[in-house]
């Protein structure tokens, strides 16, 4: 079964530029996580999708980001315009339910520097 | 709010010595609770996980009880290996909705 798939696994931008990442989630996974990661912390949701529909963006910085899920597969998240602290690793991960309640499997994640 | 507090890293110990990586939450309910694991350049992968009060999570050699008097999850492993070393991270979820993490405990295990 194939992972978790992002890209790009890296990507350098100066502060006020515009940056997009994406995700392929777990074939048949209806729900799908961005995290953002700073450097020395733990992951934060920035949003849910629940197949296409949004379930929690509640930390999502609105004003300059953003994310869709077309079709509730591939999803999209874009930054516009970046500032010097969204240097992050984002992550992607998506869920299916398990005994127990469901697990989510995270991708390789985006590393974003800005300048 | 929910939250999970971990304790400080680095760790650092010797192969084959004995493994305790404290961490307590904070939530209301009954939270399911997750201990992730991150190796170098690589994503997130689930270590083990308990649903419920006194649970036991298991894998690789690595244990964690579910102690809901003490709202802890502390991670044990009786005998660490160099490959052990990575970045470990306690998390809760509640309902299967987000996770929320703690900041993660860098383990360094030398041979």
């Amino acid at each position: 079964e194939a992972g978790v798939a992002q890209s790009p696994r890296y990507k350098i931008i100066e502060k006020r530029q515009s940056v997009a990442f994406w995700c392929n989630p777990i074939s048949g996974h209806a729900t799908l996580y961005w995290y953002q990661q700073i450097l020395g912390q733990g992951p934060k949701l920035l949003i849910q999708f629940q197949n296409n529909g949004v379930v929690d963006d509640s930390q999502l910085p609105k004003d300059r980001f953003s994310a869709e899920r077309l079709k509730g597969v591939d999803s999209t998240l874009k930054i516009q315009p970046a500032k010097l602290e969204d240097s992050a690793v984002y992550l992607c991960a998506s869920s299916s339910l398990g005994t127990g309640g469901p697990i989510q499997y995270f991708g390789a994640g985006t590393r974003l520097s800005v300048l | 709010g929910n939250s999970v507090t971990q304790m400080e890293g680095p760790v650092t110990l010797s192969e084959e010595a004995f493994l305790t990586i404290n961490c307590t939450y904070t939530a209301t309910g009954y939270p399911s609770l997750f201990w992730y694991v991150q190796y170098p350049g690589e994503g997130l992968q689930l270590l083990l996980k308990a649903t419920k009060a006194d649970d036991k999570g298991s894998n690789k050699g690595f244990e964690a009880t579910y102690r809901k008097e003490t709202t802890s999850f502390h991670l044990e492993k009786g005998s660490v290996q160099v490959s052990d070393s990575a970045v470990y991270f306690c998390a809760l979820s509640r309902y299967g909705n987000k996770l929320v993490f703690g900041a993660g405990t860098i383990l360094r295990v030398k041979s």
